[in-house]
C-alpha cells in the first residue's frame, strides 16, 4: 500500500514570509498527524486531526500556525509569518483510528529552513 | 503527563558488537511503549512496540526490546550491529488521558567497521 506523502520535501524562506505544507495520509485512515521535529530532538505533536474535525491542538502555535483538514482527507499546515525558530522537518502521520492501540505511519517529512 | 528520556544522545559500537540504546518512561497510566528508527532525510519507521502482552518484544531487523515495569525502562537491543543499523533511534511512549505519543530526543547509533 502506497505511504504518508508530503510535499515539498525541502523549502528554504526568509523571516517574515508565509509557507504551506501538504500532507496525504495512507488510504483509509481516519486519524492525521502533524509533527515538529527540530534537529537534536525528537518529534513534538502540533496538531491531530480525527476525520476533518481537530483533537488537539494544544502545543499549535496559533498566531503564525494553521492547519485543515477539508474532507478528511488531505491536509495543510500554513505558517505565516515563520521565524528563525520555525527551521525544522514537519512530519506528517496517520494512523487507522484514534487511541493508543493504533500503529502511526510517518511521512518522509518537509525540512524548512528559515533565513 | 508522560515522558521519555533516552540516556545517551550518541552510542558508537563496533560492528557485529551488542547494541544496547537505553530508554525510561513515566506515565500516569499503562503505557504502550515503541521504539522507531529514522535514517537520513527519512521518515520515522516502527522498529517494534510493546502493547501489555509479552514483556520481551522482537522487531524487525533483530531489534528486541524488554519492558520492565519496576524499572520503568523499555531499552532496545541487538546481539550484532551491523553497518546497516546506523541511523538515530526514538523511544516513545503512548500513556495518559489523551494517549498523544511522545517522543525522546533520539540516540545516534554509529556503527565502526
Amino acid at each position: 500500500e502506497a505511504g504518508v506523502a508530503q510535499s515539498p520535501r525541502y523549502k528554504i524562506i526568509e523571516k517574515r514570509q508565509s509557507v504551506a505544507f501538504w500532507c496525504n495520509p495512507i488510504s483509509g485512515h481516519a486519524t492525521l498527524y502533524w509533527y515538529q521535529q527540530i534537529l537534536g530532538q525528537g518529534p513534538k505533536l502540533l496538531i491531530q486531526f480525527q476525520n476533518n474535525g481537530v483533537v488537539d491542538d494544544s502545543q499549535l502555535p496559533k498566531d503564525r500556525f494553521s492547519a485543515e483538514r477539508l474532507k478528511g482527507v488531505d491536509s495543510t499546515l500554513k505558517i505565516q509569518p515563520a521565524k528563525l525558530e520555525d527551521s525544522a522537518v514537519y512530519l506528517c502521520a496517520s494512523s487507522l483510528d484514534k487511541g493508543q492501540y493504533y500503529e502511526q505511519y510517518f511521512g518522509p517529512g518537509t525540512r524548512l529552513t528559515v533565513t | 503527563a508522560q515522558s521519555v528520556t533516552q540516556l545517551g544522545s550518541h552510542v558508537s559500537v563496533s560492528e557485529g558488537a551488542l547494541v544496547l540504546l537505553r530508554c525510561n518512561y513515566s506515565s500516569s497510566v499503562p503505557p504502550y511503549l515503541f521504539w522507531y528508527v529514522q535514517y537520513p532525510n527519512q521518515g520515522l519507521q516502527l522498529l517494534l512496540k510493546y502493547t501489555s502482552a509479552a514483556t520481551l518484544v522482537k522487531g524487525i531487523n533483530g531489534f528486541e526490546a524488554e519492558f520492565k515495569k519496576s524499572e520503568t525502562s523499555f531499552h532496545l537491543t541487538k546481539p550484532s550491529a551491523h553497518m546497516s543499523d546506523a541511523a538515530e533511534y526514538f523511544c516513545a511512549v503512548n500513556g495518559g488521558s489523551n494517549y498523544k505519543l511522545t517522543f525522546g530526543k533520539g540516540t545516534l547509533l554509529t556503527v565502526n567497521p
